[in-house]
């Protein structure tokens, strides 16, 4: 199962609403979690089965989207949310990842 | 704590072979599904592998099959990653994690570079 994420790069300013989307090219129910990357660490965890907050992420942070089409929100930019996000499907072998989004500072 | 760290990155020749080690501490290791994922210098994330809690079932992806092998000790609170006729794409920093839930990764270990290059 192949995931691409568009956009691949995206520029925006604090307080901005952003979404980011992560199609897969077949089904994979609601078997998708979102991480954030920033330079040098490893991912964390934002949303896992499409639309469940992991505990600790900020509410700022939303996901959406069953079978193909998946949505990742971030209601509000905040400085600290400017990172590379990454869908990963986990609905079958192998768990691939998407290519990435790079949101950066306008 | 609840950790995870990796050890046995290093440089390599193409054609060589290294075992990466993850030692497991403060939570049950032997309860979870256990996984190895890389990432190339200036790359996206890519998931390799991951074994079952007692190690009968294994999943690799398609670029690493026959190559390398992921095991674990529980004994040991150990998971390890054998990587055999290793090439120059193989290049990366590897992480071990820990599964969760439906296979999302919550915790990360910190990494460990792999360089393969002659």
């Amino acid at each position: 199962i192949q995931l691409t994420q568009s956009p691949s790069s995206l520029s925006a300013s604090v307080g901005d609403r952003v979404t980011i989307t992560c199609r897969a090219s077949q089904g994979i129910s609601s078997y998708l979690a979102w991480y954030q990357q920033k330079p040098g660490k490893a991912p964390k965890l934002l949303i896992y089965a499409a639309s469940t907050l992991q505990s600790g992420v900020p509410s700022r942070f939303s996901g959406s989207g069953s079978g193909t089409d998946f949505t990742l929100t971030i209601s509000s930019l905040q400085p600290e949310d400017f990172a590379t996000y990454y869908c990963q499907q986990l609905n079958s072998y192998p768990h691939t990842f998407g290519q990435g989004t790079k949101l950066e500072i306008k | 704590e609840v950790q995870l760290v990796e050890s046995g990155g290093g440089l390599v020749q193409p054609g060589g072979s290294l075992r990466l080690s993850c030692a497991a501490s403060g939570f049950t290791f032997s309860s979870y599904w256990m996984s190895w994922v890389r990432q190339a210098p200036g790359k996206g994330l890519e998931w390799v592998a991951n074994i079952k809690q007692d190690g009968s079932e294994k999943y690799y992806v398609d670029s690493v099959k026959g190559r390398f092998t992921i095991s674990r000790d529980n004994a040991k609170n150990s998971l390890y990653l054998q990587m055999n006729s290793l090439r120059a794409e193989d290049t990366a920093v590897y992480y071990c994690a820990r599964v969760e839930r439906i296979g999302d990764i919550q915790l990360w270990g910190q990494g460990t570079l792999v360089t393969v290059s002659s």
